[in-house]
């Protein structure tokens, strides 16, 4: 079965806190990507970054921070040095590697960030 | 640059009335099309996908249906709307080659009453 697994739901910290935001995956494929989108209050989905299996580099873009572990079958996301812009729901998502497919996402964690 | 759209941007509708909500996209041809639903507090249900003209799959039965006239054109409709269908309803595409991340578009958020 392919699944995605958050299972923080909330998360509260206070600004310039660092924060993980926890991924966990299951997939029977090999050849499979790995996705992080972030919903903000206005409710529009903002792809953030993707990760194909077969590449295993650790990703960062600024604040943010990318985690991923073929071994622990996790895909984790870092957001240093919080700011309330940060404030939104965040998916985790899996696209199994197949044409024509949707991908499966995660219940999101909603990431509060207060000043 | 591609762009998707999705109308009418919020919707009111009474229970047994019927629903159309449109979406379109924009800079692409040949785009793989899907419609998401997310319920208050819930992640997000695919509901339809579409790799071309007048190709849908169905992921969850229900009472509603989509449809793709035209290349870049998603419509997802409902005959009569019961009060579960109530949520926030997301359209997205993604290309046919190596990339494969979607993107959404702005929403359509749904009460019905």
């Amino acid at each position: 079965a392919q699944k995605v697994t958050q299972a923080q739901t909330e998360i509260s910290v206070v600004e310039k806190e660092d924060v993980t935001l926890d991924c966990v995956y299951e997939t029977r494929d090999t050849t499979y990507y790995l996705f992080w989108y972030k919903q903000p209050p206005s409710g529009e989905l903002v792809f953030l970054i993707r990760r194909n299996s077969f590449d295993e580099q650790n990703e960062i873009s600024g604040r943010y921070s990318w985690n991923f572990q073929k071994s622990t079958s996790s895909f984790n996301f870092t957001i240093t040095a919080s700011q309330v812009v940060d404030s939104a729901v965040y998916f985790c998502a899996l696209r199994p590697n197949q044409a024509g497919t949707a991908l499966i996402f995660g219940k999101g964690t909603t990431l509060s960030v207060s000043s | 640059s591609q762009t998707i759209h999705q109308w009418p941007a919020t919707l009111v509708q009474p229970v047994g009335s019927p629903l159309s909500l449109e979406c379109t996209v924009e800079g692409t041809s040949n785009p793989n099309l899907y419609w998401y639903r997310q319920a208050a507090g819930r992640g997000l249900q695919l509901l339809f996908y579409s790799v071309g003209i007048g190709q849908i799959s169905s992921e969850v039965p229900q009472n509603l249906s989509a449809s793709r006239p035209q290349d870049r054109q998603f419509i997802l409709s409902s005959k009569k709307l019961l009060l579960s269908d109530s949520g926030f309803y997301l359209c997205a595409w993604n290309g046919q080659g190596a990339t494969y991340e979607q993107y959404f578009g702005p929403g359509t958020r749904l009460t019905v009453t």
